[in-house]
This record gives C-alpha cells, structure tokens and sequence, in this order.
C-alpha cells in the first residue's frame, strides 16, 4: 500500500523560503510509471496545482503558471521522497499543501490522475 | 488558459440519484477525474479517465464525457456521499493540471 507523509513548518514568514517534504512508502519516487504532484488549496483558489516532477530515463518537472519563478520541485532517491520550495512567500501563499502520486499503466503516458495523497499541511504566512 | 466549470453546490434527497456536471471547452477530448473531499481530509479520487472507478469506490460512482461537458453520477445517495466534489483535467497547452472550482454535494 502506497503512503505519502508530509512534513514541513506551519509557520512561514513573508519573503522567506516554504519547504515541505514528501516521503514515499511503498512505491519508487524513481519509478518509470508514477509523476509526483504538489497541490494546495485555500478558500479564495480552491484546490490548485503548483507543480509535478518525474522520471523517464531522466528528471523532468512542469510547474503551475501562478508560482513559475519561485517553484522548485526536486526528487530525494536516496531518501525515496520529493520536495517543494516556494520563494518569496506572501500571505497569499497561506493554504493547506498537499503531495500526491499519479500512476500510469504504461511509462509512454505520463498519467495525471491522482490516485495517492499525502495527509496536507497546514502553511501559514505571516510575520 | 483552459476553464473547468462546475455549479457550486448541489442538494439531493438520500436514495436519490445526483449528478454533478463539468464544463469546459471540448472537454470530451480530454480525460477528465473527479475527487471527492470531505472537511479536513485530502481528497479522494472516485472516476478517473472519465468513466473508470479505482478499486474500492463503490458502483453508484459512475462517470460520463461528452461534448462540453463531463457529468460523475451517483445513484442511491447516501449521507455519507456529503462532501465537495472537483473535476480535473490535464491541459496539454499549458502542461498544466487544471481542477474545477468544486461543487457542494448536499444530502438533504
């Protein structure tokens, strides 16, 4: 059974740095078939989705158009977990913050349907 | 970028069937998967790939895609099927995954 455990601050102050981790029991974050997903959700944007990363033969990522420019989302092999850095946090970037795997049958559709969640986390912004 | 357009809320008697529809431009050519999310837990994926159920959700779930407009059903509605309800999609323009606003499942 495939489980994903976040951990992270709560607290973030304005313009500092939010990093979170999201480590993998249970599946492979090098695995051909899966792609790793950042999502977050707040009243005012409901659920959005910031960022995924993968491995096909090597390490790609696509990132959301709201956080492109201050995202980074980077795989831990030796650690099997991934990460998210968001810079230059403000108060809009308070919100719960998910992780979540999307598996695919074959490693030629890199899948988008997010069949595993992590627990969310809680970010506050604020000084 | 793409639009995915849900109503916001929708109220069904218990035993009743709901239907909670998703807008978007073309959609049927997309693979569209909906979650369902219940306060303070992350949601949960109930039809993928328009019309397919992932093990463990029940055959009340049932998907639909077609011109503008994909549409999850749930037959016999139970208290328990309360929650909010998101459409998702992958544009392949913008290489972004793109949810809809969600939709409110009320059981009266």
């Amino acid at each position: 059974q495939v489980q994903l455990q976040q951990s992270g601050p709560g607290l973030v102050r304005p313009s500092q740095t939010l990093s979170l981790t999201c480590a993998i029991s249970g599946d492979s974050v090098s695995s051909d078939l899966d792609a790793w997903n950042w999502i977050r959700q707040s009243p005012s944007r409901g659920l959005e989705w910031l960022g995924r990363t993968y491995y096909r033969s090597k390490w790609y990522s696509n990132y959301g158009a709201s956080v492109k420019g201050r995202i980074t989302i980077n795989p831990d092999t030796s650690k099997n977990q991934f990460s998210l850095q968001l810079n230059s946090v403000t108060p809009e970037d308070t919100a719960v913050y998910y992780c979540a795997r999307a598996a695919s049958a074959n490693i030629v559709v890199v899948a988008d349907a997010m069949d595993v969640w992590g627990q969310g986390t809680t970010v506050t912004v604020s000084s | 970028s793409y639009v995915l357009t849900q109503p916001p809320s929708v109220s069904v008697a218990p035993g009743e069937t709901a239907r909670i529809t998703c807008g978007g431009n073309n959609i049927e050519k997309k693979d569209v998967h909906w979650y369902q999310q219940k306060p303070g837990q992350a949601p949960v994926l109930v039809i993928h790939y328009d019309r397919d159920r992932p093990s463990g959700i029940p055959e009340r779930f049932s998907g639909s895609n077609s011109g503008n407009t994909a549409t999850v059903t749930i037959t016999r509605v139970e208290a328990g099927d309360e929650a909010d309800y998101y459409c998702q999609v992958w544009d392949t323009s913008s290489e972004h995954v793109v949810f809809g606003g969600g939709t409110k499942l009320t059981v009266l």
